[in-house]
């Protein structure tokens, strides 16, 4: 079963440290994988997509990597501030999913970044 | 660009009745797609669209209808709203299902309360 996890499920920081949310994912057959932001009551963010082709993706204060090998992810924010508290979501699109276009979604990991 | 909107933002329902959850994007993206959103069970796919004319099922399509009469609009319709179906929904689009560097825009969702 294709299945993404997501650990911790909460994370609080003191503002200004260097964080790594990690996403682990059953099945080395991803087409891509993406990192979202989900604000509590609110959308999904996009903040980075890797392709299977890729290690990592910058954006910012945001680097992802992906490990095919391991089946992992790691998303790392640098110089947290208190507006990256926020529920990080990795997704995974895998080449067998048929063609539907289907994401398949870790639970989150909740981050709270202190003043 | 207004990017994915969704409207309700809230709805409350009775049990039986039936109501249709608005999806509109503006990006002239071919697909689109529906999650809901509960705890615990993460994000799954509902229906999805490959284009006009064009729906399949998802993963748990039971309950629910979709059409794609435009390439703009893919709404959702319950046909007989259940306890169960309480849940956040979120549509979703993106220029195709893969392409190099593709990213799915996800909408505010809308809230669900099915007594």
């Amino acid at each position: 079963k294709q299945e993404v996890t997501q650990i911790p499920a909460a994370l609080s920081v003191p503002e200004g440290e260097n964080l790594v949310l990690n996403c682990s994912f059953t099945d080395s057959a991803i087409y891509n994988l993406q990192w979202f932001r989900q604000d509590p009551g609110k959308g999904l963010t996009s903040l980075l997509l890797i392709q299977s082709s890729q290690r990592e993706q910058t954006s910012g204060r945001l680097n992802a990597s992906l490990d095919k090998s391991s089946g992992r992810s790691t998303l790392y924010i640098a110089a947290s501030q208190p507006g990256d508290s926020a529920t990080y979501l990795c997704a995974a699109d895998y080449d067998g999913s048929s063609n539907t276009g289907k994401l398949i979604f870790g639970q989150g990991t909740t981050l709270q970044v202190k003043p | 660009n207004a990017g994915v909107t969704q409207t309700p933002k809230f709805q409350v329902l009775k049990t039986g009745q039936s109501m249709t959850l608005q999806c509109a994007q503006d990006m002239n993206h071919e697909y689109m797609s529906w999650y809901r959103q509960d705890p615990g069970m993460g994000l799954r796919l509902i229906h999805y669209s490959v284009g006009a004319g064009i729906t399949d099922q998802g993963e748990v399509p039971n309950g629910y209808n979709v059409s794609r009469s435009t390439t703009e609009d893919f709404p959702l319709r319950l046909l007989s709203a259940a306890p169960s179906q309480t849940s956040v929904y979120f549509c979703a689009s993106s220029y195709s299902i893969r392409g190099t560097g593709e990213t799915q825009y996800f909408g505010p969702g809308t809230r669900l309360l099915v007594l």
